[in-house]
């Protein structure tokens, strides 16, 4: 079956910082993925759409600037969070959609605090 | 109004019940409707589609009705294992890739 594999399952890092999140599609070509945040006892909100060799699109209220997400090839996307705080501590999930498969593959989700 | 409600619970049944969960959805442009299920810390995972005529997965049973923009969820002889909380996601109306989650519910099956 289709699999996104997501890096790294866990990361602590300090204030002003910057965090590189990877999700690779293994057997599949994404062409788009979703980027998902999901705070505790919270729901998952979809923050961006990255589509392979163009800009993401961004969800209301998230910034652009911080961020950062690359969709250089159908196989890999990243989510850069720069210079991190505190509040930006949460689960952050990727996703894609596999052609022919009824339902969205869910990479293993990053778990970020930042001290 | 969120777009996707859900009782947030918990539910805490014993082995062996059944136990239902419902879910609203505001879109009534949504196209397609699933069921996740998400353990704690851990990424969700598909369940089962929901389809309008009913759809049935040995212990599970989902329902649709897109009239009442409505969606259920039925768990028969609950197991320990079902305990997880149990998303209901639909996609965004027109923008058909993108899913909208509700809330979740919380399952916990006790001895």
């Amino acid at each position: 079956g289709a699999v996104v594999s997501q890096h790294p399952s866990r990361v602590i890092c300090k204030s002003g910082t910057s965090v590189k999140i990877e999700c690779r599609s293994l057997d599949f070509q994404a062409t788009t993925m979703f980027w998902y945040r999901q705070f505790p006892k919270q729901s998952l909100m979809l923050m961006a759409t990255s589509n392979e060799g163009s800009k993401a699109t961004y969800e209301q209220g998230v910034e652009k600037d911080k961020f950062l997400i690359n969709h250089a090839s159908l196989t890999l996307s990243t989510l850069t969070v720069t210079s991190a705080h505190p509040e930006d501590s949460s689960f952050y999930i990727c996703s894609a959609k596999f052609a022919g498969y009824n339902g969205y593959t869910f990479g293993s989700g990053t778990r970020l605090t930042v001290v | 109004r969120k777009e996707v409600e859900q009782d947030p619970g918990p539910f805490n049944v014993p082995e062996g019940a059944t136990v239902a969960f419902n879910c609203t959805y505001s879109n009534s442009a949504s196209q397609s409707f699933f069921w996740y299920r998400q353990d704690c810390r851990k990424e969700p995972k598909l369940l089962m589609s929901v389809y309008s005529s009913g759809n049935e997965d040995g212990r599970f049973t989902a329902q649709l009705n897109r009239a009442s923009q409505y969606i259920s969820l039925l768990i028969r002889d609950s197991k320990l294992s079902d305990s997880a909380t149990y998303l209901c996601v639909v996609t965004r109306g027109n923008a058909g890739n993108m899913l909208t989650f509700g809330g979740g519910t919380r399952l916990m099956v006790k001895p």
